[in-house]
C-alpha cells in the first residue's frame, strides 16, 4: 500500500533562512507527486506538482521541489523564506496505476520568526 | 470563479446523533472528493465521485458513513450514528476530471462529537 512520510512535524526558521521539507513515499511504480499548503485560516491549495519530465519542479511563491526516484523522495525547497510562508505543508502522492486516489502525508508546520 | 462551498462550517453533536454535511463544487468540475482530516494528520480520502458515480470509497466506514452526489453536482456526506473518533474536519474538494487535475478545496466543516 502507498504511504507518505513527512518526518519534520514542526520546523521553525528565521526570515531569509533556506528551507527544505522532506517527503518520502513508498510505491515502486509511476507516481504523481504534489505539495499542498494551508495558510492560517485559509483553504488547502496546490503549491506545485510533478507528473513527468524535468524532476525539478517550480511552484508558486518561489517554491520548488525535486523528485529523486532512486530515493523515493520529493523534497520541497525555498532559498529564502518570508514570514508569510508560515503555514502547514502537505506532501501527497498518487500511484499512477491505482484508482486515482491521493495519499497525503501528515503535514509539516512551518513557523517563521520575523 | 466561485470556490468550493461547504456548510455548515462548524457542528457540535453528541455521540450517537446524526449529522450531514453539504458540498457544492466548482461549476464544471466532474470529480468530487470528501476527505476526513483528524487533528495532527493529513487529509484522508473517504470517497471520490466522478460525476454521480463512485470511483473510490474503500476508506469510507460504510456502517455509519454514507455519501451521495445526485445529478453530478452537489454532494452530501452523512454520519449516522456519530462516534467520538469522528471528531475531525471534513473537507470537500473538486477537480475538472480525475486526480491529474488540481484539486480545489473548500473551507471544511469542523465536527466535534461529545
Amino acid at each position: 500500500a502507498q504511504s507518505v512520510s513527512q518526518h519534520n512535524h514542526h520546523v521553525i526558521l528565521s526570515e531569509a533562512a533556506s528551507l527544505e521539507l522532506g517527503c518520502n513515499y513508498s510505491y515502486g511504480g509511476t507516481v504523481n507527486l504534489f505539495w499542498y499548503v494551508q495558510y492560517p485560516g485559509q483553504h488547502l491549495q496546490l503549491l506545485l506538482k510533478y507528473f513527468s519530465g524535468d524532476p525539478l519542479v517550480k511552484g508558486i511563491k518561489g517554491f520548488e521541489a525535486e523528485f529523486i526516484k532512486s530515493k523515493f523522495s520529493f523534497n520541497l525547497r525555498k532559498p529564502s523564506v518570508q514570514w508569510s510562508d508560515t503555514a502547514e505543508y502537505f506532501c501527497a502522492v498518487n500511484a499512477y496505476s491505482s484508482a486515482s486516489k491521493i495519499i497525503f502525508g501528515s503535514g509539516t508546520r512551518l513557523s517563521i520568526r520575523p | 470563479e466561485a470556490g468550493v462551498a461547504q456548510s455548515p462550517r462548524y457542528k457540535i453533536i453528541e455521540k450517537r446523533q446524526s449529522v450531514a454535511f453539504w458540498c457544492n463544487p466548482i461549476s464544471g468540475h466532474a470529480t468530487l472528493y470528501w476527505y476526513q482530516q483528524i487533528l495532527g494528520q493529513g487529509p484522508k480520502l473517504l470517497i471520490q465521485f466522478q460525476n454521480n458515480g463512485v470511483v473510490d470509497d474503500s476508506q469510507l466506514p460504510k456502517d455509519r458513513f454514507s455519501a451521495e452526489r445526485l445529478k453530478g453536482v452537489d454532494s452530501t456526506l452523512k454520519i449516522q450514528p456519530a462516534k467520538l473518533e469522528d471528531s475531525a474536519v471534513y473537507l470537500c474538494a473538486s477537480s475538472r476530471r480525475g486526480v491529474g487535475n488540481e484539486q480545489f478545496f473548500g473551507p471544511g466543516t469542523r465536527l466535534t462529537v461529545l
